[in-house]
């Protein structure tokens, strides 16, 4: 692994499933986040952690859930997928939380729910 | 409330000079970054400015004045690799990134 890696790539869901999107970084990076992009909207914070064991609220975390039982991993559940949960949803990673720390981007995961 | 303005579109020719603009309104300030998004791809960090001014980075220089609210992105001697989106966020006073919906940029020969 070389970076920051997302799994699937895309999913077509049926409403009402579950569903986990996962994320893992080898960068040992403290901070990971996760947002949704949809088209005409600029990228929304769903959930972040700032360090393995803690997590927070982004601005749209209605749906969503996630943990961070290690440093590498952040997995992003939806519990019972909606219509309008269809986006693509990217997972970062910073050095920290703090200023100046650029986030480094996963390539994006492609959801539709049907 | 938080917002950041900045134009849905912008066409430019290759080898040009472009100027992408920024306004923003949020809740406390922790510098301004852009990146570059290429269509179907992640963001790509580009610059982070936190103090008023100009930085220069090889073709890319960002500048900000924070009494205005305010932010650039200039590109210079454009190619037609650089068509993409670029994308202007704050980092509000929670540590959290405000984004733009961000320009798409098209290069033209």
């Amino acid at each position: 692994i070389a970076g920051i890696t997302q799994a699937p790539t895309s999913q077509i869901l049926a409403a009402g499933r579950r569903m986990t999107l996962r994320c893992t970084q080898d960068m040992r990076h403290n901070a990971m986040y996760w947002y949704r992009q949809d088209l005409g909207l600029g990228l929304r914070l769903i959930h972040y952690s700032n360090t393995a064991g803690t997590t927070g609220k982004g601005e749209v975390p209605d749906g969503y859930s996630v943990s961070r039982a290690n440093t590498d991993d952040f997995p992003l559940t939806l519990a019972s997928a909606v219509p309008s949960q269809t986006s693509v949803y990217f997972c970062a990673s910073s050095f920290s939380g703090t200023p100046g720390n650029e986030q480094f981007f996963g390539p994006g995961t492609r959801l539709t729910v049907l | 409330g938080q917002n950041i303005d900045q134009p849905t579109e912008m066409t430019a020719t290759e080898g040009a000079i472009v100027q992408i603009n920024c306004t923003y309104q949020t809740s406390g300030f922790n510098g301004l970054f852009w990146y570059q998004q290429h269509a179907g791809e992640a963001p790509t960090f580009l610059s982070y400015n936190v103090l008023d001014g100009l930085e220069e980075k090889g073709r890319f220089s960002s500048f900000l004045s924070r009494s205005k609210g305010y932010s650039y992105l200039l590109l210079k001697e454009l190619q037609m690799k650089d068509s993409a989106s670029y994308l202007c966020a704050t980092m509000d006073s929670n540590y959290q990134l405000i984004w733009g919906a961000g320009t798409k940029l098209i290069i033209k020969p």
